[in-house]
């Protein structure tokens, strides 16, 4: 079946301090997407990205397809981007495959 | 203001009790979703709905009964309850099945005992 595999599982960093999230995934994936879940566990979509690169404000999403990896990049991280970074795929429309996320704390 | 509305925001339930999740979004969506979240395993799909229709099933419990009376509506009925059912769900919609961005709401956090 499909996978989606994220790393790192977690991630501690200082605030100002940049961080990049991987997936991984086992199939040519479409409608590649990353989603945000906050502490509380409301989940916002963030990127649909099947291929290339897309920004908005201090995210940057890059998907290669044909390496079946994408990327989440956030600059300058503040206290309010903590929480869980989950990257999420669908071979069948509708069915969306998720990794297992990264938790990312940010410290002042 | 969120477009989503998921009811309960937390439910306790007993082994064997049998509970209805309620899902309703204002945001003229034709398609929606129930999708899980436990602690042993990822998010993962459950069923998908395109104007009130099944489309696609991947509960392979026939306990867990989607129910949608009104096109903005798709609840969850879930029977003989069980302690493994214990999860969050949560209720997503796009405009259409075929769209790319799912919106999904705060979730329901199931507690079974």
């Amino acid at each position: 079946g499909q996978q989606v595999q994220q790393s790192p599982a977690s991630l501690v960093l200082q605030e100002g301090e940049n961080a990049e999230l991987q997936c991984n995934f086992s199939s040519t994936a479409t409608r590649l997407q990353w989603f945000y879940q906050h502490p509380g566990g409301r989940l916002v979509s963030l990127f649909y990205n099947p291929s290339g690169t897309k920004h908005t404000g201090r995210l940057t999403s890059t998907t290669v397809t044909n390496e079946r990896r994408s990327s989440l990049h956030i600059s300058s991280s503040q206290t309010t981007d903590s929480g869980t970074y989950f990257c999420a795929m669908a071979q069948v429309v509708g069915q969306l495959t998720f990794g297992r996320g990264t938790r990312l704390q940010v410290y002042a | 203001d969120p477009k989503i509305i998921q009811k309960p925001k937390y439910l306790v339930a007993v082994t064997g009790s049998e509970k209805i999740l309620i899902c309703e979004q204002y945001l003229g969506h034709n398609a929606m979703y129930w999708y899980r979240q436990s602690a042993k395993k990822p998010l993962e799909f459950m069923f998908s709905y395109s104007y009130q229709k099944l489309m696609d099933n991947q509960t392979a419990s026939s306990r867990f009964q989607p129910q949608s009376s009104k096109k903005n509506h798709l609840d969850l009925q879930i029977t003989a309850l069980k302690p493994d059912d214990s999860a969050t769900y949560f209720c997503a919609s796009s405009q259409d099945r075929g769209q790319n961005t799912l919106y999904f709401g705060a979730g329901t956090r199931l507690s079974v005992l």
